[in-house]
């Protein structure tokens, strides 16, 4: 197993253009996770999935955000008519939901540059 | 909801010497664990060090180790004989049932030759 992979890793677009992130999580792992990650700050929760069902997710993903995992594996998140606020690096992570104590293993992230 | 709170944004420290980073959290779940992530320049972010909250004894991996406080709700990581390898941003978190991760806003660790 590789780990956690994110495709692409960078991705540069004009504000206004619609976006979409990869991730293959570690094949075993049943959770998944979106994260946001500012320079200079610790990476802020966008949403979670167990299996394929969208479980949480957190207030930072306005409407112009969308993610899913069809099948339960990977997952993409979606950045509709984007801003240059949307820009930053977007991370993904993997873990085991039946394990609490369990790390999440995560992808080297996407990073976004709306210009 | 929780929070996460680092107060150190930088640090430095001399090659094969000892580093305290500091964190503190807060949450009112009786059940959560707190982690020390490591995250090099341009790589992805890799787990230091992790604490069960129910567990009084506080963890150790290699060189790292935790002192854990769980009433003043402090977790600060403890880095010995450090390495130029060790430099990068470290981030504490914490999780409550892994539902999601809350971190702090780093440190950024630098060691001196």
């Amino acid at each position: 197993d590789t780990g956690v992979s994110q495709d692409p890793r960078h991705k540069i677009t004009k504000r206004g253009q619609n976006v979409t992130f990869r991730c293959d999580p570690i094949s075993e792992h049943n959770r998944l996770y979106w994260y946001r990650q500012t320079l200079g700050q610790g990476p802020e929760f966008l949403t979670y999935f167990q299996n394929e069902a969208q479980l949480e997710k957190s207030r930072l993903l306005s409407d112009r955000f969308s993610a899913e995992r069809p099948k339960g594996s990977f997952s993409t998140l979606e950045i509709q008519r984007t801003e240059q606020g949307d820009s930053a690096m977007y991370l993904c992570a993997s873990s085991l939901a039946w394990a609490f104590n369990t790390e999440a293993f995560f992808g080297q992230g996407t990073r976004l540059t709306v210009v | 909801a929780q929070t996460v709170t680092q107060s150190q944004p930088e640090m430095s420290v001399q090659e094969a010497e000892t580093v305290t980073l500091s964190c503190t959290y807060d949450t009112s779940e009786s059940d959560y664990y707190l982690f020390w992530y490591k995250q090099p320049p341009s790589r992805q972010m890799i787990l230091v060090i992790r604490q069960e909250a129910y567990k009084q004894q506080n963890a150790t991996e290699n060189r790292f180790s935790v002192n854990f406080q769980k009433a003043a709700k402090s977790f600060s990581l403890k880095i010995s004989d450090s390495q130029l390898g060790d430099a990068a941003m470290y981030f504490c978190a914490c999780s409550n049932t892994g539902n999601q991760f809350y971190f702090g806003t780093g440190t950024s660790l630098t060691v001196i030759p």
